[in-house]
């Protein structure tokens, strides 16, 4: 069954720090996506960055880079320097290719950035 | 591009009505999905449309909610009648078929008093 896990309800780092928001994921479909998802304070979803179960290298867009190891099922997100803009809520996302298309969401973690 | 729109931003309604909420996904996308998110359930699928059809409803909570796609441009979500746990913000998204990544509305958030 298609699963989304994150075990950090809540994190912190320093302003300039980089920092790890972990992610699992279990499927038995071959063929799948990876997302991860930003929702400030003010409820928009933001899609940050993608990565595909048969792309050989991780995934980067700017600050954000996809810690993709797919023996382990993880797929964590790593933001390099934080900024105060960062502090926000952070979902790790699955759409597996025999679904249709299902996409499904982890919990969450909040991410607070500390001056 | 307008972006994915979903109307009303805000609804307010009284135990036993009947709400509706409207989406309006990006052209040329052909799945649609609705969400609903609160604090103790976070971000849970509802249900999803593929070229207006959907594939899979197994998260609509019970019969009391219901989801039409009449064409590619228009979504509905449908509670009735309306009870206070259902009280939420419902978003809908939509994106291109295939391992893509969808695109979220400000979303709707429902109260139900």
């Amino acid at each position: 069954a298609q699963k989304i896990t994150q075990t950090q309800p809540g994190m912190f780092v320093q302003e300039k720090e980089a920092v790890t928001l972990d992610c699992t994921y279990d499927t038995s479909d071959p063929s799948y996506g990876l997302f991860w998802y930003k929702q400030p304070s003010s409820g928009e979803m933001i899609f940050l960055i993608y990565q595909g179960s048969y792309d050989q290298q991780n995934a980067t867009e700017g600050r954000y880079s996809l810690n993709f190891q797919k023996a382990r099922k993880s797929a964590n997100l790593v933001i390099s320097a934080s900024q105060l803009g960062d502090s926000a809520m952070y979902f790790c996302a699955m759409r597996e290719g025999n679904q249709g298309g299902k996409l499904i969401f982890g919990q969450g973690t909040e991410l607070s950035v500390k001056p | 591009d307008a972006g994915v729109i979903q109307s009303p931003r805000h609804e307010v309604t009284e135990m036993g009505q009947e709400v509706t909420l409207r989406c309006k996904p990006i052209s040329g996308h052909n799945s649609l999905f609705w969400y609903r998110q609160t604090m103790m359930r976070g971000l849970e699928l509802l249900i999803y449309f593929n070229n207006n059809v959907p594939i899979d409803d197994s998260g609509m909570p019970e019969d009391r909610f219901s989801a039409k796609m009449p064409n590619a441009s228009f979504s509905t979500l449908k509670i009735q009648p309306s009870e206070p746990r259902d009280s939420a913000v419902y978003f809908c998204a939509s994106s291109k078929q295939g391992l893509t990544e969808a695109f979220f509305g400000q979303g709707t958030r429902l109260t139900v008093v």
